[in-house]
This record gives C-alpha cells, structure tokens and sequence, in this order.
C-alpha cells in the first residue's frame, strides 16, 4: 500500500526567508501524481502544487516551487519570500495512476514569524 | 462562482441522533469524497463516489452512509453508530477520479455531545 510520511510535524521562521517541507513516499507504481496542499487557520483546503511523475522538470508556482527526486521517492516543498499568510497547515498528497483516491500524510503546521 | 458548499459551518447534536452533513458543488465534476480530519490525523477517507447512483467505501467508513442520486450533491450522514462522531469533516470533488486533483469545500465541524 501507498503511505505518504511527513517528518516534520511543526516548523517556523522569520518572513522573508526560505522554508523547504519535507515528504517522502512509498510506492511499486512508475506513473502518478503527487501534491501538495495548504489548510490555513480557515480551514479551507487549497491546491498549492501538482507534479506527475512522469515529467523531469520539477513544478513551480510563484513562490512554491517542488524538487522532485523519483529514485529517492521525495517530494519537498520550497517557499520562497515566505510572508504571514503563509503560516498553514501543509499536506503533501500521492495518487496512484491505478488508484481513485488521493492518500495524505500527516501534515506539517508552519509558522511565519513577524 | 463555481465551487464546493458546505453547509452549516458548525453544526451540534445530542449523542444518539442521526446527522447529515450537506456537500454541494456546481464544477460539473464526476468524483466527489468525504474525509474526517481529526488532530495530528491528517485527512481519512470515509467515502467517495466516481459517478451518479455509485460510492464506495473509505477507510472509515463504519458509522455513515451516503448517498449520490445527483451529480451535484453528496450528503454524508452520520449515524448514531459512529463511536467519536465528533470531528471536522471536508467535502472534496475532481473531475474523474483518479485522474484530476481534488477542490475540497470550507468543511463542517460537528460536535456531538
């Protein structure tokens, strides 16, 4: 079975810096999807990131870029400039190309510093 | 605007009672799920549906039951058979399943005392 770890349960830092979130995955599949996603204080679940295994090049959007690395089944999230709002839950997300559903890790609670 | 409702934001029962959760979304999207979010657990699958009048079970399952007679609604009803019932529970659709990542609702935190 696929399972999704995240090793850093809570991280903070000043605004403005950089911040890497960790996640690691197991998987026998050679295609799927990984993502990651950002849970405020809101609540409300948001789409940060996707990548499909298959593509080389690592996925960026603004600030939230992924390094991807397929042989070592890690998928870490880099925030750039990070700023208040970006203080959030964070959950990095598998789904299998054979499977119908979406497998989450744990999560990582961040905290953007003043 | 399209997007995913849930309704109501807090919602509280009495211990025995059955309770049904409501999920809406207007994306025209096939897949629709629930999940239970509990703290330090993550997200846990309860079920999910890939089309109309379909749904399989999650992880979780035990305690609820849904239905999908249309595309556009999934409610999730909470049984008194539910152990820990109280929880946050997240509402989520894609396109297909299995294809297309997940758009989740604002979520519905039940407290049942």
């Amino acid at each position: 079975a696929q399972t999704v770890t995240q090793s850093q349960p809570e991280m903070s830092v000043q605004e403005a810096e950089t911040v890497t979130l960790s996640c690691t995955y197991d998987t026998s599949e050679n295609n799927y999807y990984l993502f990651w996603y950002k849970q405020p204080p809101s609540r409300q679940m948001i789409l940060v990131i996707r990548q499909e295994a298959y593509k080389q090049q690592n996925a960026t959007e603004n600030r939230f870029s992924v390094n991807f690395q397929k042989a070592a089944k890690s998928f870490s999230l880099k925030i750039s400039d990070s700023q208040l709002g970006d203080t959030a839950m964070y959950f990095c997300a598998f789904m299998g190309r054979r499977d119908d559903k979406i497998i989450f890790g744990k999560g990582t609670r961040l905290h953007i510093l003043p | 605007d399209g997007g995913i409702t849930q309704s109501p934001k807090y919602l509280f029962r009495k211990e025995g009672q059955n309770v049904t959760l409501s999920c809406e979304q207007n994306l025209n999207h096939d897949a629709m799920y629930w999940y239970r979010q509990d703290p330090g657990q993550g997200l846990r699958l309860i079920y999910y549906s890939q089309i109309v009048n379909d749904f399989q079970k999650g992880d979780i399952a035990e305690g609820y039951s849904v239905s999908r007679e249309k595309k556009e609604s999934f409610p999730l009803t909470v049984t008194s058979a539910q152990k820990n019932p109280t929880a946050f529970y997240l509402c989520a659709s894609s396109i297909r399943a299995g294809k297309d990542e997940q758009y989740f609702g604002p979520g519905t935190r039940l407290t049942v005392t």
